[in-house]
């Protein structure tokens, strides 16, 4: 596609709950990464995936966050039993080969637990 | 653990005026990124810098990545309303895989 698209834009989801965040990356770009932002700070590194390497999930919060790549293009972020403090932006976001490239990132998902 | 400290944290100033971001740390990237993120959206890629001592230019905005590579600085020259909004540094790491983002300068343009 033209560009970095995520889905669903907005979820609300009650304590506890399960939830799936969706990104499908420009065609071809080869790394996907997974950022996520609290309300007016920067970007928390979250997961990094690369061609057919094993990810680097060294910014993972908590063992209830899980991401896959399928078919090395859209990628699901899931996050198990949510807590309160999951609520946050959630950016994906796309580069050719690495980061020296710059990223393209999508609109995020804005995610609320009540 | 590789940190990304930006300056200021928040910057209200007139339409007409200049501005200064700095973005400093204590380690050495490979290459420096500069991004502005509008509300609601993504941040979008401004400029990148590799080379210790580079100046980029971007109509009214210039760009300088430091001569050790460990910090960058973003200069607006009269600022317009439309520059309105979230400044963000992000240091790639000399292994070009790990991004890291400084928390970010919010800047303000009032017309």
């Amino acid at each position: 596609g033209a560009g970095v698209s995520q889905s669903p834009s907005n979820k609300v989801t009650e304590k506890g709950k399960d939830v799936e965040l969706r990104c499908d990356p420009i065609s071809g770009h080869t790394a996907l990464y997974w950022y996520r932002q609290s309300l007016g700070q920067g970007l928390e590194f979250l997961i990094y995936f690369q061609g057919n390497s094993a990810p680097d999930k060294s910014g993972l919060p908590s063992d209830r966050f899980s991401a896959e790549r399928t078919g090395g293009s859209v990628s699901t972020l899931t996050i198990q039993r949510t807590q309160q403090e999951d609520s946050a932006v959630y950016l994906c976001a796309s580069s050719p080969l690495w980061g020296n490239y710059g990223y393209t990132f999508g609109s995020g998902t804005r995610l609320t637990v009540v | 653990t590789q940190l990304l400290e930006q300056s200021p944290q928040f910057l209200s100033i007139q339409e007409g005026e200049n501005l200064t971001v700095y973005c400093n740390s204590s380690s050495v990237f490979s290459s420096l990124q500069w991004y502005r993120q509008e509300p609601g959206e993504g941040p979008v890629l401004l400029v990148t810098v590799v080379t210790g001592g580079e100046v980029k230019k971007l109509k009214r905005l210039t760009f300088q990545f430091g001569d050790a590579r460990k910090d960058s600085s973003l200069h607006i020259t009269a600022a317009q309303p439309g520059d309105t909004g979230l400044y963000l540094c992000a240091g790639v790491n000399t292994g070009g895989f790990k991004t890291i983002f400084g928390a970010g300068t919010r800047l303000f343009v009032k017309a």
